[in-house]
């Protein structure tokens, strides 16, 4: 079965670095996606992983290994606004998107 | 940036009616849109894909006939909940795959519906 796993929940201080991690198993890969989710709001993409490596957009870096099938998505300097729900998503080999559950990131002043 | 909009924001209903929701990608053409449902604190789950011009493609478990929906045209997607029932309350986020974004084909989301039947 296609499985993507991320914790249900951290938190982190206002200013500090916190990495959010998610694992998949997925019939095939084409690209991997975070997305923020404020509560009642829909999702807004954040970033596209498609090759090893690290990109990097702001605040926000995103990283991702095919061969451990694992991705995490950095947050720096973090603010009160960042405290959002963080989905990772993987497309499949039939470009379906396979959503993870989100991780719910608490910040505290 | 592509903008997608979503009409109405929260609707109340009564057991029994319809409603509809439509979808609309504003500064972008979308061959394709995706309507989800999102239970409260649960991931979304993708109920249909909906293709301009042909039958929508409805995840296993989604009845057709009770969720409707019609890509009329590249921009407008609609979502018709029949016969709606308490049930059935939920948040339906629809998005639209931007396929001029090259590789990422990243989909874009609309605001999302809330709807609540009493």
């Amino acid at each position: 079965g296609q499985n993507i796993d991320q914790p249900t929940e951290m938190t982190a201080t206002e200013g500090a670095i916190v990495q959010i991690n998610c694992t998949y198993q997925t019939s095939g890969f084409n690209g991997l996606f975070w997305y923020q989710q404020h509560a009642g709001e829909a999702p807004t993409f954040l970033s596209y992983n498609v090759l090893d490596g690290l990109e990097e957009k702001g605040r926000f870096s995103s990283f991702l290994s095919r061969s451990k099938g694992y991705s995490y998505l950095l947050l720096k300097e973090l603010q009160m606004k960042d405290s959002a729900s963080y989905l990772c998503a993987v497309r499949d080999s039939n470009y379906q998107l396979i959503w993870g559950a989100g991780t719910k990131l608490i910040i505290k002043p | 940036g592509a903008v997608v909009s979503q009409h109405p924001s929260r609707v109340i209903c009564k057991s029994g009616t319809s409603v509809k929701i439509e979808c609309r990608s504003l500064d972008f053409q979308a061959t394709t849109m995706f309507w989800y449902r999102q239970f409260p604190k649960q991931s979304l789950m993708l109920m249909a894909t909906s293709n301009e011009g042909s039958k929508a493609t409805y995840e296993q478990g989604v009845e057709k006939d009770k969720f409707l929906i019609n890509h009329a045209s590249l921009t407008l997607s609609t979502l018709t909940v029949t016969s709606a029932h308490p049930e059935d309350s939920s948040f339906y986020i629809c998005s639209a795959r931007d396929v001029a974004s090259g590789e990422a084909d990243t989909q874009y989301f609309g605001p999302g519906t809330r709807l609540t039947v009493l």
